[in-house]
């Protein structure tokens, strides 16, 4: 079982809905919590990270976390093509040099 | 912002072959990770370095080495390349000095190895 699973998706959403997606973990060390976004052929790029159970919102975005569930998701408003792309959600553990232990990510489509 | 500067940017190589990948990371930043992402895969992690040393270590095969210099940027040797190790080459920075969980890691645009 991998440490860190996403559905794969596709996620299909129509332009300014809510895209939901979430992430379950394994490790109950797990102490950060990460979602990256990356288009096809690009780097990740940092959307919001999250570390106390409950939610943080930054913009269109909202990240939810609940550590008692192992569970962490990420919520985008107003759902725009330009946000269609796959989502990593990564974890971290205790320390600050821990690697990051990713997912498959969660392609997203949203449509115009 | 600056960001963190990966070169090559795309790096065609034969099999046996050796390369070498740049990492310079975000000013200010002391710790670089490297990791590996194939087609339709997640990124893996390979190695890290805080201050120059290694602080972690992950998935990286023993025919790779790496190593952080004085100025912090980091270089990825690779030798004897195979055809599976074709793939996205990302370096990533962080700062350690602010609280040691939750230091976000910024990634590089990314290498991409072929070898043939």
């Amino acid at each position: 079982q991998k440490e860190v699973e996403q559905n794969s998706g596709p996620l299909s959403v129509p332009e300014g809905a809510i895209a939901s997606l979430n992430c379950t973990y394994s490790d109950r060390g797990s102490q950060s919590f990460f979602w990256y976004r990356q288009y096809s052929g690009k780097s990740p790029e940092l959307i919001m990270f999250i570390y106390s159970n409950g939610d943080k919102e930054d913009g269109r975005f909202t990240a939810q976390l609940n550590k008692a569930s192992q569970y962490v998701s990420l919520l985008i408003r107003d759902s725009q093509p330009s946000d269609s792309a796959t989502y990593l959600c990564a974890v971290k553990g205790e320390t600050g040099f821990q690697k990051l232990v990713f997912g498959t990510g969660t392609r997203l489509l949203v449509s115009p | 912002a600056a960001g963190v500067i990966q070169s090559p940017r795309h790096l065609i190589k034969e099999k046996r072959e050796t390369a070498t990948l740049k990492c310079y990371p975000i000013p200010r930043h002391d710790t670089v990770y490297w990791y590996q992402q194939g087609p339709g895969q997640d990124p893996q992690f390979l190695i890290s370095f805080y201050e120059k040393m290694q602080s972690d270590k992950g998935s990286i095969p023993d025919r790779f080495s790496a190593q952080q210099f004085s100025d912090y940027h980091s270089e990825l040797n690779m030798s004897s390349l195979e055809l599976g190790d074709s793939a996205l080459y990302f370096c990533a920075s962080s700062a350690t000095g602010v609280p040691s969980s939750y230091n976000e890691q910024f990634f590089g645009p990314g290498t991409r190895l072929t070898v043939l």
